[in-house]
């Protein structure tokens, strides 16, 4: 079965230290992977995505996600985390069809 | 602005009777989507459609009905709730397939079935 998997329900950083949220996927082909967040009461809001090409991919607020075809995985990251880095993030891959397939989200907590 | 809309934000019923949630876009998107969320499950696809008068089945469809007669509007529909559709309920549309195209997603609707 095709799915997305999120290991870490949440991931606690200082803030000023890099950031990792980790995802894996099984799929079958060559799927596209993006990234999205959510903020409290809102909707979810697109981070960046990968398609082809380059492995490393840059998105919105300074994030980047590392795209590697052996391990299967699509981790977020970045550099220098913000508190206003705090919430919800959630991978999803499109197999290639008009689904998307989201994992389960991971809560990240920027602490000060 | 260009946005998603849905209404209502919050909505508590009772098992039985028939509700009706909108959702609205005005981006001309061709893709419209519903999805629910809950705590450990993440996000699962209810239903999509790709253009007027096309819909198809997500992940958890039973209990749910959708129409797209409007290009701008996507309605779901619950004929009979049940405590077990007790979700929070997200909209979402896309320029295509979200197989390339970035998901724009409404503020969501709380939905309580007592």
């Amino acid at each position: 079965a095709q799915s997305v998997a999120q290991p870490e329900d949440q991931v606690n950083v200082a803030e000023g230290n890099p950031l990792t949220v980790k995802c894996t996927y099984s799929v079958s082909g060559n799927p596209y992977l993006f990234w999205y967040v959510q903020y409290p009461n809102r909707g979810l809001q697109f981070l960046l995505k990968y398609i082809t090409g380059d492995n490393l991919v840059k998105g919105s607020y300074g994030f980047e996600a590392e795209f590697n075809k052996s391990q299967t995985s699509f981790h977020l990251k970045k550099p220098s985390a913000l508190v206003s880095d705090s919430a919800l993030y959630f991978c999803a891959v499109t197999p290639g069809d008009d689904k998307i397939i989201f994992g389960k989200g991971t809560r990240l907590h920027i602490l000060p | 602005e260009a946005q998603v809309t849905q209404n209502p934000r919050y909505l508590i019923t009772v098992t039985g009777k028939k509700l009706t949630v909108t959702c609205s876009q005005n981006m001309n998107h061709e893709y419209m989507s519903w999805y629910r969320q809950d705590p450990g499950l993440g996000l699962r696809q209810i239903y999509y459609s790709m253009n007027v008068e096309v819909t198809d089945k997500g992940d958890v469809p039973e209990g749910y009905k959708v129409s797209r007669k409007e290009k701008r509007n996507f309605p779901l529909i619950l004929e009979s709730p049940s405590p077990n559709q007790t979700s929070l309920y997200f909209c979402a549309s896309g320029t295509g397939s979200p197989y390339n195209s970035p998901l724009h997603f409404g503020n969501g609707t709380r939905l309580t079935v007592t």
